[in-house]
Protein backbone atom coordinates (compact mmCIF):
# COMPACT_ATOMS: atom_id res chain seq x y z
CA UNK A 1 0.00 0.00 0.00
CA UNK A 2 1.10 3.50 -0.97
CA UNK A 3 2.07 5.12 2.44
CA UNK A 4 4.23 8.13 3.69
CA UNK A 5 6.94 7.63 6.32
CA UNK A 6 9.02 9.64 8.20
CA UNK A 7 12.38 8.84 10.11
CA UNK A 8 13.66 8.97 12.72
CA UNK A 9 10.29 9.11 15.07
CA UNK A 10 12.36 10.17 17.85
CA UNK A 11 15.40 12.22 18.17
CA UNK A 12 17.40 13.62 20.69
CA UNK A 13 20.29 16.31 19.68
CA UNK A 14 22.01 19.27 21.04
CA UNK A 15 21.54 23.09 20.28
CA UNK A 16 24.32 24.36 17.42
CA UNK A 17 24.06 20.81 15.76
CA UNK A 18 22.64 20.06 12.44
CA UNK A 19 19.88 17.48 12.18
CA UNK A 20 17.74 16.16 9.29
CA UNK A 21 14.68 14.52 9.36
CA UNK A 22 13.51 11.90 6.58
CA UNK A 23 10.09 12.07 5.16
CA UNK A 24 9.22 9.56 2.21
CA UNK A 25 5.75 9.07 0.52
CA UNK A 26 4.73 6.59 -2.33
CA UNK A 27 1.90 7.92 -3.83
CA UNK A 28 3.87 9.58 -6.31
CA UNK A 29 2.27 12.97 -5.15
CA UNK A 30 3.44 16.54 -6.74
CA UNK A 31 2.82 18.17 -3.33
CA UNK A 32 4.84 17.66 -0.24
CA UNK A 33 4.71 19.62 3.06
CA UNK A 34 6.51 20.02 6.87
CA UNK A 35 4.43 21.26 9.52
CA UNK A 36 5.33 21.47 13.40
CA UNK A 37 3.04 20.63 15.84
CA UNK A 38 3.06 22.56 19.11
CA UNK A 39 0.52 23.08 22.33
CA UNK A 40 -1.71 26.07 21.31
CA UNK A 41 -0.47 26.44 17.91
CA UNK A 42 -2.13 24.02 15.86
CA UNK A 43 -0.18 22.79 12.87
CA UNK A 44 2.40 25.29 11.30
CA UNK A 45 4.07 25.37 8.06
CA UNK A 46 7.47 25.14 7.55
CA UNK A 47 7.93 24.64 4.05
CA UNK A 48 6.51 23.27 1.25
CA UNK A 49 7.26 21.74 -2.14
CA UNK A 50 4.85 21.68 -5.47
CA UNK A 51 7.41 19.21 -7.47
CA UNK A 52 11.14 18.23 -8.03
CA UNK A 53 13.45 21.10 -7.47
CA UNK A 54 10.50 23.15 -5.93
CA UNK A 55 10.84 24.24 -2.53
CA UNK A 56 8.73 27.39 -0.74
CA UNK A 57 8.72 28.95 2.27
CA UNK A 58 5.89 28.19 5.06
CA UNK A 59 5.10 30.74 8.35
CA UNK A 60 7.81 29.70 10.45
CA UNK A 61 10.17 28.82 8.18
CA UNK A 62 13.39 30.52 9.81
CA UNK A 63 16.03 28.04 10.81
CA UNK A 64 15.10 25.43 8.81
CA UNK A 65 15.40 24.45 4.97
CA UNK A 66 14.45 21.44 2.38
CA UNK A 67 15.21 20.16 -0.86
CA UNK A 68 13.35 18.26 -3.53
CA UNK A 69 15.46 15.85 -5.73
CA UNK A 70 12.61 13.38 -6.39
CA UNK A 71 9.20 13.00 -6.11
CA UNK A 72 9.23 10.55 -2.98
CA UNK A 73 11.18 12.68 -0.46
CA UNK A 74 11.31 15.54 0.87
CA UNK A 75 13.75 16.02 3.82
CA UNK A 76 13.95 19.01 6.70
CA UNK A 77 17.34 20.26 7.77
CA UNK A 78 17.71 21.92 11.02
CA UNK A 79 20.94 23.98 10.16
CA UNK A 80 21.49 24.67 14.22
CA UNK A 81 18.97 23.21 16.39
CA UNK A 82 18.09 25.60 18.64
CA UNK A 83 15.65 24.81 22.28
CA UNK A 84 13.00 26.63 20.62
CA UNK A 85 12.77 23.85 17.79
CA UNK A 86 11.79 21.27 20.21
CA UNK A 87 8.41 20.19 18.84
CA UNK A 88 6.80 17.51 16.74
CA UNK A 89 7.00 17.14 13.26
CA UNK A 90 4.70 16.12 10.25
CA UNK A 91 5.34 15.57 6.30
CA UNK A 92 2.22 15.51 4.45
CA UNK A 93 2.03 14.70 0.52
CA UNK A 94 -0.94 15.69 -1.33
CA UNK A 95 -2.14 15.05 -4.91
CA UNK A 96 -0.73 17.90 -7.65
CA UNK A 97 -3.99 18.86 -9.35
CA UNK A 98 -5.33 21.21 -7.27
CA UNK A 99 -2.43 22.12 -5.27
CA UNK A 100 -3.85 21.94 -1.81
CA UNK A 101 -6.29 19.32 -1.89
CA UNK A 102 -6.58 16.75 0.92
CA UNK A 103 -3.22 16.23 2.92
CA UNK A 104 -2.10 13.25 3.82
CA UNK A 105 0.27 13.16 7.21
CA UNK A 106 3.27 10.86 8.31
CA UNK A 107 3.80 9.86 11.43
CA UNK A 108 5.48 12.15 12.99
CA UNK A 109 8.90 12.83 14.31
CA UNK A 110 9.23 14.29 17.86
CA UNK A 111 12.16 16.07 18.22
CA UNK A 112 14.19 17.37 21.22
CA UNK A 113 16.46 20.02 21.48
CA UNK A 114 18.61 19.97 24.92
CA UNK B 1 -6.27 37.96 9.50
CA UNK B 2 -7.28 34.29 8.55
CA UNK B 3 -7.76 32.02 11.02
CA UNK B 4 -9.77 28.73 12.16
CA UNK B 5 -10.82 28.53 15.20
CA UNK B 6 -12.86 25.66 17.75
CA UNK B 7 -15.26 26.60 19.76
CA UNK B 8 -14.64 23.78 22.36
CA UNK B 9 -11.36 23.21 23.62
CA UNK B 10 -12.47 19.91 25.16
CA UNK B 11 -15.90 17.99 24.65
CA UNK B 12 -16.51 14.99 27.17
CA UNK B 13 -19.37 12.46 25.58
CA UNK B 14 -20.83 9.11 26.84
CA UNK B 15 -20.52 6.37 24.37
CA UNK B 16 -22.82 5.69 22.15
CA UNK B 17 -24.02 9.34 22.35
CA UNK B 18 -23.50 11.59 19.02
CA UNK B 19 -20.97 14.65 19.01
CA UNK B 20 -20.70 17.37 17.46
CA UNK B 21 -17.56 19.40 17.07
CA UNK B 22 -17.60 23.25 16.00
CA UNK B 23 -15.68 25.06 13.96
CA UNK B 24 -15.30 28.69 12.81
CA UNK B 25 -13.28 29.86 10.03
CA UNK B 26 -13.09 33.66 9.14
CA UNK B 27 -11.79 33.46 5.53
CA UNK B 28 -14.99 34.37 3.49
CA UNK B 29 -13.02 33.34 0.47
CA UNK B 30 -12.41 29.59 1.43
CA UNK B 31 -13.96 26.81 -0.67
CA UNK B 32 -12.55 23.45 0.70
CA UNK B 33 -12.72 22.25 4.24
CA UNK B 34 -11.24 19.15 5.61
CA UNK B 35 -12.17 17.18 9.40
CA UNK B 36 -8.78 15.50 10.60
CA UNK B 37 -9.04 13.30 13.87
CA UNK B 38 -5.37 12.66 15.42
CA UNK B 39 -5.10 10.12 17.92
CA UNK B 40 -2.27 10.22 20.73
CA UNK B 41 1.34 9.92 18.99
CA UNK B 42 -0.05 9.35 15.75
CA UNK B 43 0.05 12.14 12.86
CA UNK B 44 -3.37 14.05 11.51
CA UNK B 45 -5.90 11.09 9.88
CA UNK B 46 -8.22 12.58 6.98
CA UNK B 47 -11.74 11.93 7.84
CA UNK B 48 -13.82 14.29 5.89
CA UNK B 49 -14.09 17.01 3.63
CA UNK B 50 -16.52 19.47 2.06
CA UNK B 51 -16.46 22.34 -0.75
CA UNK B 52 -18.10 25.28 -0.66
CA UNK B 53 -20.80 24.19 -3.33
CA UNK B 54 -22.38 21.88 -0.25
CA UNK B 55 -23.96 22.49 2.81
CA UNK B 56 -23.64 18.74 3.86
CA UNK B 57 -21.67 15.37 3.67
CA UNK B 58 -22.06 12.58 4.80
CA UNK B 59 -19.39 9.46 5.52
CA UNK B 60 -19.38 6.38 7.62
CA UNK B 61 -20.86 7.82 11.08
CA UNK B 62 -19.97 11.29 9.83
CA UNK B 63 -21.27 14.04 8.85
CA UNK B 64 -19.47 17.67 8.23
CA UNK B 65 -22.09 20.34 7.77
CA UNK B 66 -21.06 24.04 6.04
CA UNK B 67 -22.94 27.34 6.85
CA UNK B 68 -21.22 29.75 4.70
CA UNK B 69 -23.58 32.63 5.91
CA UNK B 70 -22.14 32.47 9.49
CA UNK B 71 -18.97 30.79 8.34
CA UNK B 72 -19.63 27.46 10.23
CA UNK B 73 -18.54 24.37 10.36
CA UNK B 74 -18.88 21.37 11.86
CA UNK B 75 -18.35 17.63 12.49
CA UNK B 76 -20.50 15.16 13.90
CA UNK B 77 -20.02 11.81 15.21
CA UNK B 78 -22.72 9.50 15.41
CA UNK B 79 -23.20 6.52 18.30
CA UNK B 80 -19.15 7.68 19.77
CA UNK B 81 -17.50 5.27 20.27
CA UNK B 82 -14.25 4.34 22.65
CA UNK B 83 -11.93 4.45 19.45
CA UNK B 84 -13.32 8.07 18.41
CA UNK B 85 -11.57 9.99 21.23
CA UNK B 86 -9.04 11.99 19.52
CA UNK B 87 -8.19 15.38 18.96
CA UNK B 88 -10.03 16.63 15.72
CA UNK B 89 -9.21 19.72 13.84
CA UNK B 90 -10.54 21.40 10.82
CA UNK B 91 -8.86 23.16 8.16
CA UNK B 92 -9.71 25.20 5.62
CA UNK B 93 -8.08 26.59 2.38
CA UNK B 94 -9.13 28.47 -1.15
CA UNK B 95 -8.47 26.40 -3.96
CA UNK B 96 -7.25 27.81 -7.14
CA UNK B 97 -4.87 29.90 -6.72
CA UNK B 98 -0.96 29.56 -7.01
CA UNK B 99 0.02 29.48 -3.43
CA UNK B 100 -3.04 28.84 -1.60
CA UNK B 101 -2.43 26.68 1.83
CA UNK B 102 -4.20 24.72 4.13
CA UNK B 103 -5.03 26.62 7.32
CA UNK B 104 -5.57 24.42 10.58
CA UNK B 105 -7.40 24.91 13.66
CA UNK B 106 -5.54 23.96 17.22
CA UNK B 107 -7.77 21.50 17.84
CA UNK B 108 -10.98 19.73 19.75
CA UNK B 109 -10.43 16.88 22.14
CA UNK B 110 -13.41 14.34 22.44
CA UNK B 111 -13.12 12.26 25.02
CA UNK B 112 -15.49 9.26 25.30
CA UNK B 113 -16.85 7.82 28.49
CA UNK B 114 -17.66 4.16 29.00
Amino acid sequence: DAEITQSPRHKITETGRQVTLACHQTWNHNNMFWYRQDLGHGLRLIHYSYGVQDTNKGEVSDGYSVSRSNTEDLPLTLESAASSQTSVYFCASSDGRLRQETQYFGPGTRLLVL
Amino acid sequence: GESVGLHLPTLSVQEGDNSIINCAYSNSASDYFIWYKQESGKGPQFIIDIRSNMDKRQGQRVTVLLNKTVKHLSLQIAATQPGDSAVYFCAETRTGGATNKLIFGTGTLLAVQP
